[in-house]
């Protein structure tokens, strides 16, 4: 799988726009990049995915880069709940190249009052 | 809905002895995954079953780790004898049928082993 690189940490203003970024510069054209997250003593949750358009859901946007080199996460309004380590994971959409998720080391969200 | 149910939330034994982890997927998931994080390290994919056959199991770090899917319903994860750098967090995860597209993957809350 392609590996990823993101900021260890970075800070954010409660009610403002967190923007967390991603580089994938070896991602192939088969792979997906998906966020997930994790809160302090709970288990990984998947945010979002997507391929080459940008996403959004009711948890956050995704933009990726028209060369899909990198891509960033933004949650449009923080709350002190969306502290949690967010992850970029990038994945071949191929059955055949597994579904196992790879974790790097993420980017530790704190989102402040 | 239920999410994915992990037994026990936290267990703590001595070197040597056995630990089983049992995980519940979601109702209908084909697809079980066992990850885990050892202290100070990335969350580390150990073995991934679709129904009660082991897909992948590739992340399985020696023989003392044994996963089982009997019946394709809930899974173990057996550790026999455990050592010491065994102890970290025990993820199961659990995702519906492919049917050609990846899906996202639903986490328990984890497992915390301890090994004394």
């Amino acid at each position: 799988d392609a590996k990823t690189t993101q900021p260890p940490s970075m800070d954010c203003a409660e009610g403002r726009a967190a923007n967390l970024p991603c580089n994938h510069s070896t991602i192939s054209g088969n792979e997906y990049v998906y966020w997930y997250r994790q809160i302090h003593s709970q288990g990984p949750q998947y945010i979002i995915h997507g391929l080459k358009n940008n996403e959004t859901n009711e948890m956050a946007s995704l933009i990726i880069t028209e060369d899909r080199k990198s891509s960033t996460l933004i949650l449009p309004h923080a709350t002190l709940r969306d502290t949690a380590v967010y992850y970029c994971i990038v994945r071949p959409w191929s059955t055949g190249g597994g579904n196992k998720l790879t974790f790097g080391t993420g980017t530790q969200l704190k989102v402040e009052l | 809905e239920a999410g994915v149910t992990q037994f026990p939330s936290h267990s703590v034994i001595e070197k040597g002895q056995t630990v089983t982890l049992r995980c519940d997927p979601i109702s209908g998931h084909d697809n079980l995954y066992w990850y885990r994080r050892v202290m100070g390290k990335e969350i580390k994919f150990l073995l991934h079953f679709v129904k009660e056959s082991k897909q992948d199991e590739s992340g399985m770090p020696n023989n003392r780790f044994l996963a089982e899917r009997t019946g394709g319903t809930y899974s173990t994860l057996k550790v026999q004898p455990a050592e010491l750098e065994d102890s970290g967090v025990y993820f199961c995860a659990s995702s519906p049928p492919l049917a050609g597209v990846i899906n996202e993957q639903f986490f328990g809350p984890g497992t915390r082993l301890t090994v004394l």
